[in-house]
């Protein structure tokens, strides 16, 4: 039974561009949630997705957007990226509001 | 909202226990959580209590809950080098979002 997937692994992207993370959930789980984890910090929520709909949405601007498909996957979408996205990305599923189990994450460098 | 506290570092001998500490600030949270990050990883979950219980063991690990103080640890018995990693304490409501607020981890180091 394969865990969270996430791609890619590592990203490198220049600021003003856009970036887009995929998530694939643990089998079974139907709902996926977003965090940016920066350098010595705690994961902070960004939104969860359920039902291919945006449910609950942390302190982040409009400038990080997602979306789900029907078979569960996510996506994750930052435009005009700023140096301070620099961070870890991870994504956790859950089956409805369980607990979460959460992926390698997405390391993303803006230069 | 939730405000989670952990200390940054602890350095322990292998073989000695380990006791990773936790305060929180609101008394309705439900689910208590530990999570291990090693190093360019993401978090495992290792271990969980309901706010209803005063102490959870699984294997080398111990939950303790003081709700009273407001206070989580996680202790390791007989600390290994495979344990140093970052520990997170994280905590939720049973209602509401759902969200698990984090503190800022605690970094456990292992000497040989």
């Amino acid at each position: 039974d394969a865990g969270v997937t996430q791609s890619p692994t590592h990203l490198i992207k220049t600021r003003g561009q856009q970036v887009t993370l995929r998530c694939s959930p643990k089998s079974g789980h139907d709902t996926v949630s977003w965090y940016q984890q920066a350098l010595g910090q705690g994961p902070q929520f960004i939104f969860q997705y359920y039902e291919e709909e945006e449910r609950q949405r942390g302190n982040f601007p409009d400038r990080f957007s997602g979306h789900q498909f029907p078979n569960y996957s996510s996506e994750l979408n930052v435009n005009a990226l700023l140096l301070g996205d620099s961070a870890l990305y991870l994504c956790a599923s859950s089956f409805v509001q369980g607990e979460q189990y959460f992926g390698p994450g997405t390391r993303l460098t803006v230069t | 909202g939730e405000d989670v506290e952990q200390s940054l570092f602890l350095s322990v001998r292998e073989g000695d226990s380990s006791v990773i500490n936790c305060t929180y600030t609101d008394s309705s949270s439900t689910y208590l959580y530990w999570y291990k990050q090693e190093p360019g990883a993401g978090l495992q979950l290792l271990t969980y209590i309901f706010s209803n219980m005063d102490m959870k063991q699984d294997q080398r690990l111990t939950v303790l809950l003081n709700k009273k103080d407001k206070h989580l640890s996680l202790r390791i018995a007989d600390t290994q080098t495979g344990d140093s990693a970052i520990y997170f304490c994280a905590l939720r409501e049973s209602g509401g979002s759902y969200i698990p607020t984090f503190g800022r981890g605690t970094s456990l180091i292992v000497h040989p």
